[in-house]
């Protein structure tokens, strides 16, 4: 069964806009990441929080994660069409090492 | 390095017949992951490895599928026999240990069972 639940299931925006995502997990995790996939390709990694944090940037990206909520948030500012993609929040329970990846929001941006 | 690599890329088969697909992760990582990625259920964990060693295969549908890890360069998943509900894309994904946790996926084996 998926851990995580993301929202929306896509999203349509115009470059220069910001997207935002969010997901939601169900128990306590070790940490979060997110992942981006382009259409026909494997996924690919873009950052990780740990379960202590509740903030974190790489680039135009930035991750805040609210364990009382079991919930997090993908910002990525400034849009490009090139960040049209699929992403996936990804969370890791306590006591396992399995990635239970969520359903994913379908991100598109226009030029 | 090449990052994981995946085989064969696509495979269209008839019902009934065997199916391997195969991973190679990246030299050094020492977890190996198999997911099954499809539209109704998304992307889901099969089994994984620590050390060539099958830690969790909670994931398995059923039977019909074993995967191997025999070497630390080496992984395959097998499917026999294959049945259409089997159509999805396979994804292979190492990690290593020290790393903090992210995964390195593969392209994907993307299958059709007719």
């Amino acid at each position: 069964s998926q851990q995580g639940e993301e929202d929306p299931q896509a999203l349509s925006i115009q470059e220069g806009e910001n997207a935002t995502m969010n997901c939601s997990y169900k128990t306590s995790i070790n940490n979060l990441q997110w992942y981006r996939q382009n259409s026909g390709r494997g996924l690919v990694h873009l950052i990780l929080i740990r379960s202590n944090e509740r903030e974190k940037h790489s680039g135009r990206l930035r991750v805040t994660l609210d364990t009382s909520k079991k919930s997090s948030s993908l910002l990525i500012t400034a849009s490009r069409a090139a960040d049209t993609a699929s992403y996936f929040c990804a969370t890791e329970k306590i006591g396992t090492d399995k990635l239970i990846f969520g359903t994913g929001t379908r991100l598109q941006v226009f030029p | 390095d090449a990052g994981v690599i995946q085989s064969p890329r696509h495979e269209v088969t008839e019902m009934g017949q065997e199916v391997t697909l195969r991973c190679k992760p990246i030299s050094g990582h020492d977890y190996l992951f198999w997911y099954r990625q499809t539209m109704m259920r998304g992307l889901e964990l099969l089994i994984y490895f620590n050390n060539n060693v099958p830690i969790d295969d909670s994931g398995m549908p059923e039977d019909r599928f074993s995967a191997k890890m025999p070497n630390a360069s080496f992984s395959t998943l097998k499917i026999q026999p294959s049945e259409p509900r089997d159509s999805a894309v396979y994804f292979c994904a190492s990690s290593w240990s020290e790393a903090g946790g992210e995964l390195f996926f593969g392209e994907g084996s993307r299958l059709t069972v007719l």
